[in-house]
């Protein structure tokens, strides 16, 4: 257990629609990272957030918007969704130290139909 | 920025095999690197990480990796596969704090 807790595990929703995924950092650290994982793309880098502020930006589309709260959970938005939205969605989070070890969570498994 | 490619997007070993997953990085600052290990529908796990001290770092599950920085190379082994060593394997480097990118990641079969 990496103690990164993630809800919910499973989504199926439709196209168009908007969802919103959660995360819970180890206990202590103040970054969070989100993921995503399909089949064609691999592990994609969306987005960071350390204490609260954006830190870096990867891949993340403009329907996508994330942040993090005062007690450090994180929140991935996810609108007008698209069949090619289906996929696995990871949080990792890290304490910032110089090495960077992420800590990585269970995912969420959105489909979208 | 830093990169990291894995030679192989699958790769397959009979059980009892020596397992070899290929990691090659660019960095241009002494780097961090790691190997994390997924099995089927769960999320990344450490498998090991580099940090500058020895060479030679032993992970978890009877797993290794040699850092070569002449060959900018940190590739994973282990002596043996077993079947439950089936999973995918990413590899990873890091410049400092923020910035982590992964490599696509190889898939690796244990055969019987």
């Amino acid at each position: 257990d990496s103690g990164v807790t993630q809800t919910p595990k499973h989504l199926i929703t439709a196209t168009g629609q908007r969802v919103t995924l959660r995360c819970s950092p180890r206990s202590g650290d103040l970054s969070v990272y989100w993921y995503q994982q399909s089949l064609d793309q691999g592990l994609q880098f969306l987005i960071q957030y350390y204490n609260g502020e954006e830190r870096a930006k990867g891949n993340i589309l403009e329907r996508f918007s994330a942040q993090q709260f005062p007690d450090l959970h994180s929140e991935l938005n996810l609108s007008s969704l698209e069949l090619g939205d289906s996929a696995l969605y990871f949080c990792a989070s890290s304490s910032h130290d110089r090495d960077n070890e992420q800590f990585f969570g269970p995912g969420t498994r959105l489909t979208v139909l | 920025a830093q990169s990291v490619t894995q030679l192989g997007s699958h790769v397959s070993v009979s059980e009892g095999a020596l397992v070899l997953l290929r990691c090659n990085y660019s960095s241009s600052v002494p780097p961090y690197l790691f190997w994390y290990v997924q099995y089927p529908n769960q999320g990344l796990q450490l498998l090991l990480k580099y940090t500058s001290a020895a060479t030679l770092v032993k992970g978890i599950n009877g797993f290794e990796a040699e850092f070569k920085k002449s060959e900018t190379s940190f590739h994973l082994t282990k002596p043996s596969a077993h079947m439950s060593d089936a999973a995918e394997y990413f590899c990873a480097v890091s410049e400092g704090f923020d910035d982590m990118r992964f490599g696509a990641g190889t898939r690796l079969t244990v055969k019987p």
